[in-house]
C-alpha cells in the first residue's frame, strides 16, 4: 500500500502549457517536500511546505499544502523543455518525541515538455 | 554550498560479489538516510540513522545488506552477496532535522 499517491505518473505536454501534479494521502504530514530529479542524478529539493493551506511560489512553480496537511499540489505555468524531469513529492512524519522523522516518497511523475 | 558526497558514482559487479558504497553527509546533519531507487520510480528507504544509531531499518534486506555510521558522520552501505535484482540507484541523503532532505548524486549499481 502506497502511503503517498502521486498523479499522474506520466505527463507529456507542449512548451507553454500549464500542468498540475497531485500528491494525496490519508496520513497527516508534519511537512511535505517536492523534489525534481534528472536522469543519473539525485533528487534536488525544490520546496518544503509546513503549514496547512500554505502556498509557496518558485518562479513559474506554485506549491500548495492542503488545509489538513494530507495532500499537496505542484502547478507549473508555461512549461519549458528545461522543466523536463522526474518530480517527486515526499511527506515527513515525525516520530513522537523526537527531532527526526520518516520521509515517504510518492511514485513520481515523469514530465516531458516538448519544444 | 555544502553537498552530500557519495562514492563511487558507478559500480558494475558480478552476482555473488560484495559491494560497498560510501556517503559523507552535510556537516552537522544528524540524520542520514540510504534509499534505493528503481529507474522512473520514487526512492524507497533502506535505513535511517540518527547520529550513529539506526532508527529505521525495517525495509533493509538484512540477510545481505548492512549499514553502519560508526562515528555518526559518514556511512557505509554494503551488499554481500549482490544479486541481479539489486541493480538500482543507491541514494544517500542527510537532514538537519524537521523537513528538507538533501541528496547526494547517487551510486548506480549494475549487477551482471
Amino acid at each position: 500500500t502506497q502511503l503517498l499517491e502521486q498523479s499522474p505518473q506520466f505527463l507529456s505536454i507542449q512548451e507553454g502549457e500549464n500542468l498540475t501534479v497531485y500528491c494525496n494521502s490519508s496520513s497527516v504530514f508534519s511537512s511535505l517536500q517536492w523534489y525534481r530529479q534528472e536522469p543519473g542524478e539525485g533528487p534536488v529539493l525544490l520546496v518544503t511546505v509546513v503549514t496547512g493551506g500554505e502556498v509557496k511560489k518558485l518562479k513559474r512553480l506554485t506549491f500548495q499544502f492542503g488545509d489538513a496537511r494530507k495532500d499537496s499540489s505542484l502547478h507549473i505555468t508555461a512549461a519549458q523543455p528545461g522543466d523536463t524531469g522526474l518530480y517527486l513529492c515526499a511527506g515527513l512524519i515525525n516520530a513522537g518525541g523526537t527531532s527526526y522523522g520518516k520521509l515517504t516518497f510518492g511514485q513520481g511523475t515523469i514530465l516531458t515538455v516538448h519544444p | 554550498e555544502a553537498e552530500v558526497a557519495q562514492s563511487p558514482r558507478y559500480k558494475i559487479t558480478e552476482k555473488s560479489q560484495a559491494v560497498a558504497f560510501w556517503c559523507d553527509p552535510i556537516s552537522g546533519h544528524a540524520t542520514l538516510y540510504w534509499y534505493r531507487q528503481i529507474l522512473g520510480q520514487g526512492p524507497e528507504l533502506l535505513v535511517q540513522f540518527q547520529d550513529e544509531s539506526v532508527v529505521d531499518d525495517s525495509q533493509l534486506p538484512k540477510d545481505r545488506f548492512s549499514a553502519e555510521r560508526l562515528k555518526g558522520v559518514d556511512s557505509t552501505l554494503k551488499i554481500q552477496p549482490a544479486e541481479l535484482g539489486d541493480s538500482a540507484m543507491y541514494l544517500c541523503a542527510s537532514s538537519p532535522g524537521r523537513g528538507g532532505e538533501f541528496f547526494g548524486p547517487g551510486t548506480r549499481l549494475t549487477v551482471l
